[in-house]
This record gives C-alpha cells, structure tokens and sequence, in this order.
C-alpha cells in the first residue's frame, strides 16, 4: 500500500461543475499537508496548504481529517483552467531526521466546455 | 525574486559522461530538494539538504552525487548515467525543514534528462 493514495482518475467534468479529490495518508506521523497543481510538462506549483480547521482560496476548498487521515480538495464552478493534475504531498519527521515529502501519485482533471 | 531557477533546460548524455546540474533560488530558502520525475508519474524524492547539510538520502544510487556550495545553489553531479535515468530532475526550495506553511516548496522548472 502506498504512503499516500488518491482517487485514480481521471475526472472529466464540465464547465461549472463542482469536483471533488480524496487523498489518505498511513503514517500518523505525517505532519503538513499540501494541494499542488502540476500542468502537463510543467513543475508541480503549491495550490493551498491544508489546515487541520480547513481553508478556503476563492473556488478552492481544502479539508484534513486527522483522525481518518484524509485530505480533501473541493473545487467549485470549474474553469477550463483548471485541467491539471493535483497532488496531495504530505511531510513528515522519519525517525532519522529531517523532513520527508512523499507525493501521491495524483489526479487529473480535464474540464471540458 | 520568487522563483527557483535550473539549468540546463535539457540534457542529452552518453553512459560514459559526467555532467552536472544545477539549480539556484534567492528566496533566504535554507532547505532544498532534488526530486525525479517520470512521465505520469509524481515526483520522488532524490536529496534533501537542509542548511547545506544534507539530511534525506533516499537510497539513490552514487551515480547521483548532490552538492550543496552556498544556501542559494544546489548542483546534482551525474556520472555512469544508466537509460533507466532519463526523467525530468526537479529541484525545490523551502524556507525550512520546520512545521506547516514553512515547509511548503517551490519548484524549479526542470532539466529533461535523457542517457543514451
């Protein structure tokens, strides 16, 4: 099982539509959670910080549950813009030091006109 | 300045050669990673430095060889690449190795690396 695991996808929605992606974490020890984005050929870019209280950017919509160990990205109204792939990224201490950034393996979205 | 900047672009390299890349960010960030990235795939965490220690080894193979001159530049040094190799290489920075919004990264766009 992978430390970190995301709906398969892909999603194909319409413009406007609202859409939902579920992450899970397996190791308790996992400390921040993150949203990126990453456009076809491109760099991964930070989307939102995830908060234990939730958070909210504009159309974007971030949830963590500690108990369950899972994330949540809502986003509503879809643009065409939006079509990317979005991936949950979760660090944590290992037993060694440092920090670990382990990425899922993502979730791409294709908003279609 | 707000960006993390990498170079080359792209690199084609025969097995036999030594290369290197390199990567440079002037945001104060005192954490950088080196990351690989497969087609479809989400990026793997190679390196990671952390006041110009390195602190994360993830098992890479010593073919990779990171360096960490200054708290701005980060090189990767590549030597007896294997074709399995060829990837995107990404580098990142963060503020620090600390909690919350201070670990998140941002990236560098990438070198296309292909070993023939």
């Amino acid at each position: 099982r992978k430390e970190v695991e995301q709906d398969p996808g892909p999603f194909n929605v319409p413009e406007g539509a609202t859409v939902a992606f579920n992450c899970t974490y397996s190791n308790s020890a996992s400390q921040s959670f993150f949203w990126y984005r990453q456009d076809c050929r491109k760099e991964p870019k930070l989307l939102m910080s995830v908060y234990s209280s939730g958070n909210e950017d504009g159309r974007f919509t971030a949830q963590l549950n500690r108990a369950s160990q899972y994330i949540s990205l809502l986003i509503r109204d879809s643009k065409l813009s939006d079509s990317a792939t979005y991936l949950c990224v979760v660090n944590r201490a290992p037993r060694t030091g440092g920090f670990k950034t382990i990425f899922g393996a993502g979730t791409r979205l294709f908003v279609k006109a | 300045d707000t960006e993390v900047t990498q170079t080359p672009k792209h690199l084609v390299m025969g097995m036999t050669n030594k290369k290197s890349l390199k990567c440079e960010q002037h945001m104060g960030h005192r954490a950088m990673y080196w990351y690989k990235q497969k087609a479809k795939k989400p990026p793997e965490l190679m390196f990671v430095y952390s006041y110009e220690k390195l602190s994360i080894n993830e098992s890479v193979p010593s073919r990779f060889s990171p360096e960490c001159p200054n708290s701005s530049l980060l090189n990767l040094h590549l030597h007896a690449l294997q074709p399995e190799d060829s990837a995107l290489y990404l580098c990142a920075s963060s503020q620090d190795q600390g909690f919350g919004t201070r670990t998140w990264q941002f990236f560098g766009p990438g070198t296309r690396l292909t070993v023939l």
